[in-house]
């Protein structure tokens, strides 16, 4: 299993772009998340899924689309990048909920110019 | 008041040493705790639940003070490998999603 991936890496992109950081687990998880980080910081919740077709807001969702067609895939839009979006994005994923254990894709660094 | 504080380090001990983190949290109807460790650049790894009785895991031993509204993470005789930053996660209201306290920073040094 190669557990929870993400994609890409790495983005720069510039004030106004807009791009779309995909998440992918083959645990067959229920549930799924996305979180910022920023440094010297903890994990703040962007979005979150309980299901395919069933998503729902977190701490700080403003700027961020997201969709749950498929159990796997659980993409993070961003509408149009601006500066205080530079983060590190991680994709989460738990079979038992989100205040159970969470099993972390690598994560995407992001810097908005 | 944050829904989760932790003690921002850093903490910089020697190998062998005993160290202790603390983390508070604000709902005392909280009900799921976590210690998680993160290492420099990577994504956050669970370390240990913590239960209300307390668990130990080799080395790790984890308390959870309810009263006081508090969790701890004790790490005897550290390892260089050790060094990493310990996220205390709470799920504050029992609203099914967690908070991630923003990280202990250690260091173990030969």
């Amino acid at each position: 299993n190669a557990g929870v991936t993400q994609t890409p890496k790495f983005q720069v992109l510039k004030t106004g772009q807009s791009m779309t950081l995909q998440c992918a687990q083959d645990m067959n998880h229920e549930y799924m998340s996305w979180y910022r980080q920023d440094p010297g910081m903890g994990l703040r919740l962007i979005h979150y899924s309980v299901g395919a077709g069933i998503t729902d807001q977190g701490e700080v969702p403003n700027g961020y689309n997201v969709s749950r067609s498929t159990t796997e895939d659980f993409p993070l839009r961003l509408l149009s990048a601006a500066p205080s979006q530079t983060s590190v994005y991680f994709c989460a994923s738990s079979d038992r909920g989100l205040s159970y254990e969470q099993y972390f894709g690598p994560g995407t660094r992001l810097t908005v110019t | 008041r944050k829904e989760v504080e932790q003690d921002p380090g850093p903490f910089n001990v020697p190998e062998g040493a005993t160290v202790a983190f603390n983390c508070t949290y604000s709902n005392s109807a909280s009900q799921s705790f976590f210690w998680y460790r993160q290492d420099c650049r990577k994504e956050p790894k669970l370390l240990m639940s913590v239960y209300s009785s307390g668990n130990e895991d080799g080395r790790f031993t984890a308390q959870l003070n309810r009263a006081s509204q508090y969790i701890s993470l004790l790490i005897r005789d550290s390892k260089l490998s050790d060094s990493a930053t310990y996220l205390c996660v709470v799920d504050p209201f029992n609203a099914g999603k967690s908070t991630f306290g923003d990280g202990t920073t250690l260091t173990v040094k030969p």
